[in-house]
């Protein structure tokens, strides 16, 4: 089946640094990545719909400076926290899709990446 | 705009026991839905989905929802709870015309399972 790679699965870092996560899909080509984030004891919410060889489209009240997102290759889309605080500490999780325009297509989801900033 | 309530932030059975999740949802549209589980420290995986069809749909290890119209639910049910089903659920829905792109989620529901 498909499977969608996202890497680090932990990441520890200090106030002000950069961090980037790179999410890939491994046996399909994704024109479109999705990017979510899980704060704890909530639900996901969508940050930005990551296209490839274009302009990632975010959704309102996330900072696309924050959050640089580059999705330079059918398989591989990045996502960088620019200028990390400790409230940026949270559950990354990108995902894709094997079929676009397939009906009711699920999303594949990574494996997450737990950042914490401190 | 699309809504999810999931009944219950933490649902606890014992093994062996009837497992019932509820979702419920608000849709201006007849939206896709889908159930996601997620184990501790891993990524979401995909229960079952419904898009069109029969409204009682099966999913991987035992599972399967009802879609009810006119009560505007996709329940997550299994017959009998075993150790591993201990995870976190959540409930998806999505518009038609996206495809499933855009998932508005639920808060999800903790299921703990007792021996």
């Amino acid at each position: 089946g498909a499977v969608v790679s996202q890497h680090p699965s932990r990441v520890i870092c200090k106030s002000g640094t950069s961090v980037k996560i790179e999410c890939r899909s491994l046996d399909f080509q994704a024109t479109t990545m999705f990017w979510y984030r899980q704060f704890p004891k909530q639900s996901l919410m969508l940050m930005a719909t990551s296209n490839e060889g274009s302009k990632a489209t975010y959704e309102q009240g996330v900072e696309k400076d924050k959050f640089l997102i580059n999705h330079a290759s059918l398989t591989l889309s990045t996502l960088t926290v620019t200028s990390a605080h400790p409230e940026d500490s949270s559950f990354y999780i990108c995902s894709a899709r094997a079929h676009p325009g397939a009906l009711g297509s699920p999303l594949h989801f990574g494996n997450g990446t737990r950042l914490t900033v401190t | 705009a699309q809504s999810v309530t999931q009944l219950g932030s933490h649902v606890s059975v014992s093994e062996g026991a009837l497992v019932l999740l509820r979702c419920n949802y608000s849709s201006s549209v007849p939206p896709y839905l889908f159930w996601y589980v997620q184990y501790p420290n891993q990524g979401l995986q995909l229960l079952l989905k419904y898009t069109t069809g029969a409204t009682l749909v099966k999913g991987i290890n035992g599972f399967e929802a009802e879609f009810k119209k006119s009560e505007t639910s996709f329940h997550l049910t299994k017959p009998s709870a075993h150790m591993s089903d201990a995870a976190e659920y959540f409930c998806a829905v999505s518009k038609p015309l996206e495809y499933g792109n855009k998932l508005v989620f639920g808060a999800g529901t903790i299921l703990r399972v007792k021996s």
